[in-house]
């Protein structure tokens, strides 16, 4: 089972939106909607900000979206700040056998 | 509020066995809503899913790792644990456990512990 694919970096002045891709097959992407996205500073715990494609979990943000279109998610992050500043991960389920799979993981910058 | 916890030898020697444990409290590892499974990151890479087991023993794991990881729970110690058996310099790394439901929403993490495989 590969990792999903996301791009190594993105960057964004306070204020912008940014989008992050995230894709897969049609083994997990694509065939479930079940994907989740992790905000993670270095050092820290990786924290769910967003489940099953577009839900958030109390108290994250609505600056974090999500959303999905064939074997690709997306995860949208509206009037940057400085404090989202992190990777961020992509998680899709991928069925009985590889179960979960995360994606490579991408570099905010806020410039 | 639910806190997980990891613990175990932050050294392994290769070829060896590495052993963690993570102590749930504030919550159940009874509780027939939750998996609970194990996540690392290695040095400059992303995060790899390991595995994962349901209060009743059941367990996933990842393909690439499934013919060296075993993981259980104990119930009873409200706590699980994870073997990773023949381990390399490429299983050095930080290891997260993890509560998910919904299939991939790990919605509560531990701090994470540096093991490191080395001589």
């Amino acid at each position: 089972q590969s990792a999903l694919t996301q791009p190594a970096s993105v960057s964004g002045s306070p204020g912008q939106s940014i989008t992050i891709s995230c894709t897969g097959t049609s083994s997990d992407v694509g065939s479930y909607n079940l994907v989740s996205w992790y905000q993670h500073h270095p050092g820290k715990a990786p924290k769910l900000i967003i489940y099953e494609v577009t839900k958030r979990p109390s108290g994250v943000s609505s600056r974090f979206s999500g959303s999905k279109s064939g074997n690709t998610a997306s995860l949208t992050i509206s009037g940057l700040q400085a404090e989202d500043e992190a990777d961020y991960y992509c998680c899709s389920y991928a069925g009985l056998i590889a179960y979960a799979v995360f994606g490579g993981g991408t570099q905010l910058t806020v410039l | 509020q639910l806190q997980l916890q990891e613990s175990g030898p932050g050294l392994v020697k290769p070829s060896e066995t590495l052993s963690l444990t993570c102590t749930v409290s504030g919550g159940s590892t009874s509780s027939s809503s939750y998996y609970w499974g194990w996540v690392r990151q290695s040095p400059g890479k992303g995060l790899e899913w390991i595995g994962s087991i349901y209060y009743n023993g059941n367990t996933h794991y990842n393909p690439s790792l499934k013919s060296r990881v075993t993981i259980s729970v104990n119930t009873s110690k409200n706590r699980f644990s994870l073997r990773l058996n023949s381990v390399t310099a490429a299983d050095t790394g930080v290891y997260y456990c993890a509560r998910h439901g919904g299939a991939v929403d790990f919605d509560s993490w531990g701090q994470g512990t540096l093991v490191s495989v080395s001589s």
